[in-house]
């Protein structure tokens, strides 16, 4: 596609209950990041991959969370058990390379009741 | 870890008067600094970027400028339209190995017409 698209765009959740987000990065881009964006703040880096390695998590902010990307092109980030500090936009963003600007999707926004 | 200060949070500007945003990185290793145009409910959208071996660098009525020895740099916004309105980010990186971006807080620029 000519952009990144994630879906669902918006995402309502009761507490507890697990959630999964999808990220179709730029077709070719190797490197695919999950950031966090909290109302009126900026994005929070979560996690990285190369291909469908992933070489870095250090920003997930508990073992909840979970990111895969098993064919090195679709990500998914899924939540386990929800709880309300988990209400954000959560942004995926792809580059052709570590070297190359990122490029963000629209993101996905997370309520959790 | 890489720390990024932005300001001012807020910023109101007449139509056609420059609009400047400034930052402040903490690590000395950090020499990729991109900037982000984040619309309501919109993906953040590059809009210009600077890296450490360049002290400016201009695109139209968009310049970045780079002072590596204060670990300053700053977006310049010239002959401001309405459509300039939206939150800026500014953002550094270390460029080798993988972008992992850190995110100022961000600026809301309202240009009055």
């Amino acid at each position: 596609g000519a952009g990144v698209s994630q879906s669902p765009r918006y995402k309502v959740a009761k507490r507890g209950q697990d959630v999964a987000l999808r990220c179709d990065p730029i077709s070719g881009h190797v490197s695919l990041f999950w950031y966090q964006q909290a109302l009126g703040q900026g994005p929070e880096f979560l996690t990285y991959f190369q291909n469908e390695a992933q070489l870095d998590k250090s920003g997930l902010p508990s073992d909840r969370f979970f990111a895969e990307r098993p064919e090195g092109s679709v990500s998914t980030l899924k939540i386990q058990r929800t709880q309300q500090e988990d209400s954000a936009v959560y942004l995926c963003a792809s580059s052709l390379s570590e070297y190359q600007p990122q490029h963000f999707g629209d993101g996905t926004r997370l309520s959790i009741l | 870890g890489e720390n990024v200060e932005q300001h001012p949070s807020t910023l109101s500007v007449q139509e056609g008067d420059s609009a400047v945003i400034k930052c402040t990185y903490s690590d000395s290793a950090s020499n990729y600094f991109p900037w982000y145009k984040q619309e309501l409910g919109k993906r953040p959208q590059l809009i210009i970027d600077i890296r450490s071996n360049v002290g400016e660098k201009k695109d139209q009525r968009i310049a970045v400028t780079l002072n590596k020895t204060a670990k300053h740099f700053s977006l310049h916004i010239t002959e401001t339209q309405p459509e300039d309105s939206a939150v800026y980010f500014c953002a550094a990186s270390r460029a080798g190995g993988y972008q992992k971006v850190t995110f100022g807080t961000g600026t809301k620029l309202q240009v009055i017409p």
